[in-house]
């Protein structure tokens, strides 16, 4: 099936400082990636959306200067989280879309736990 | 208006039951895709089941099987012989319009199911 990894899995920062975080698709090209943020016992919120070699695209609300997101080939994309601050603390979690026959199904990273003290 | 509503926060079950998970969904676009994931509590969020807005079928997958009636706009999922490892929360998601290029997938608030022994 379609694997998608993410590192780091968990990452504590002090608040001030910038986190990177990458979401690999291992054994397919997804030219679509997207970037989610889940607080506790709540859904997913969609942050953005990342194309190759193209500028990504924010959700309404989302800081694009606060949340940069680099998208370097079909297998790479990178969120860097500048600047952070406790408030950004939460789980982020990346998705690939695999443009099989008339789905469009996004396979999830396992998600990295940000905890800015 | 919500676009997914799951209105089940929270649901038990026995093992080796079968169990439905209710969701429903708002759109006028003709052409759209429902998802269910399952997020345990490792956070991973899991692919299950896909179900196409023009299949004629309803889809199945192992020990998962959607029940999608379009008129009343519903896709409940059905876990049939529930085991212990499906506690988790399960999310149900849409994607509208046509599949094969960047679209958006919305996600429900989520169901927690636990399965007892």
């Amino acid at each position: 099936g379609a694997v998608v990894s993410q590192h780091p899995s968990w990452v504590i920062c002090k608040s001030g400082t910038s986190v990177k975080i990458e979401c690999r698709s291992l054994d397919f090209q997804a030219t679509t990636m997207f970037w989610y943020r889940q607080f506790p016992k709540q859904s997913l919120m969609l942050m953005a959306t990342s194309n190759e070699g193209s500028k990504a695209t924010y959700e309404q609300g989302v800081e694009k200067d606060k949340f940069l997101i680099n998208h370097a080939s079909l297998t790479l994309s990178t969120l860097t989280v500048t600047s952070a601050h406790p408030e950004d603390s939460s789980f982020y979690i990346c998705s690939a879309s695999l443009l099989a026959a008339s789905t469009d199904t996004q396979y999830f990273g396992p998600g990295t736990r940000l905890t800015v003290l | 208006a919500q676009k997914i509503t799951q209105t089940q926060p929270g649901m038990f079950v026995q093992e080796k039951e079968a169990v439905t998970l209710d969701c429903t969904y708002d759109t006028s676009d003709p052409s759209y895709g429902l998802f269910w994931y399952k997020q345990p509590s490792s956070g991973e969020m899991i692919f299950l089941i896909y179900q196409g807005s023009y299949d004629q079928q309803n889809a199945t997958e192992g020990r998962y099987s959607l029940n999608f009636q379009k008129a009343r706009k519903s896709a409940n999922l059905v876990i049939s012989a529930s085991q212990l490892g499906d506690s988790a929360m399960y999310f149900c998601a849409m994607r509208e319009g046509e599949s094969g290029g960047y679209q958006k997938v919305t996600f429900g608030i989520g169901t927690k199911l636990q399965v007892i022994p």
